[in-house]
């Protein structure tokens, strides 16, 4: 079992939807990750959060946009989808000391039609 | 940037001992960890390692060479659960200034009988 919960497991949208991926963790992590990950592919960072606060954004399409309504809590949200930007979506939290491990969510498993 | 890179696949024998290698290149290195990933799953954490030398844990050890930008995952005594996608992942300082983890492509293991 995680400690960091995503909903929904599976999403599929088109790519004119409007859809939203959640994140929570009760850890009392104050740093939150959104990871996106292709098959066969390792994670690769979209956004971090430390202490509410967006301090990474790795050059990623505005039709993604995180939002973190509080230290517990990591939204993204999902708008005009491309087809290529079917993946699954991990979310992670750290204690956000320099050592301290990322804990991961199982992941939105998304397809864009 | 980061350069990561560790062996795409083994296999091994059921109550045996596999060593999984991984290189990095990178600057203002701050930690090695490793990751368990099943398909389909979130990766679990495994280890990690700021410091030269072995840390042990379980059937799980983890070693780390700063000088020479190298990292080793053994597992000992291999049971059929253990076939997963092992993700090395190295922390460094961003140009931005933050901590960044990376991960490398992953090791997918096989254990077989």
């Amino acid at each position: 079992d995680t400690e960091v919960t995503q909903t929904p497991k599976h999403l599929v949208m088109g790519m004119t939807n409007k859809k939203s991926l959640k994140c929570e963790q009760h850890m009392g992590h104050r740093a939150m990750y959104w990871y996106k990950q292709k098959a066969k592919k390792p994670p690769e960072l979209m956004f971090v959060y430390s202490y509410e606060k967006l301090s990474i954004n790795e050059s990623v399409p505005s039709r993604f946009s995180p939002e973190c309504p509080n230290s517990s809590l990591l939204n993204l949200h999902l708008h005009a989808l491309q087809p290529e930007d079917s993946a699954l979506y991990l979310c992670a939290s750290s204690q956000g000391a320099d050592n301290s491990p990322l804990h991961f969510g199982n992941g939105t498993r998304l397809t864009v039609t | 940037g980061q350069n990561i890179d560790q062996p795409t696949e083994m296999t091994a024998t059921e109550g045996a001992i596999v060593q999984i290698n991984c290189t990095y290149q990178t600057s203002g290195f701050n930690g090695l960890f490793w990751y368990q990933q099943h398909a389909g799953e979130a990766p679990t954490f495994l280890s990690y390692n700021v410091l030269d030398g072995l840390e042990e844990k379980g059937r799980f050890s983890s070693f780390l060479s700063r000088s020479k930008g190298y990292s080793y995952l053994l597992l000992k005594e291999l049971q059929m659960k253990d076939s997963a996608s092992y993700l090395c992942a190295v922390r460094a300082l961003s140009g931005a200034g933050s901590y960044q983890l990376t991960f490398g492509k992953g090791t997918k293991l096989s254990v077989i009988p």
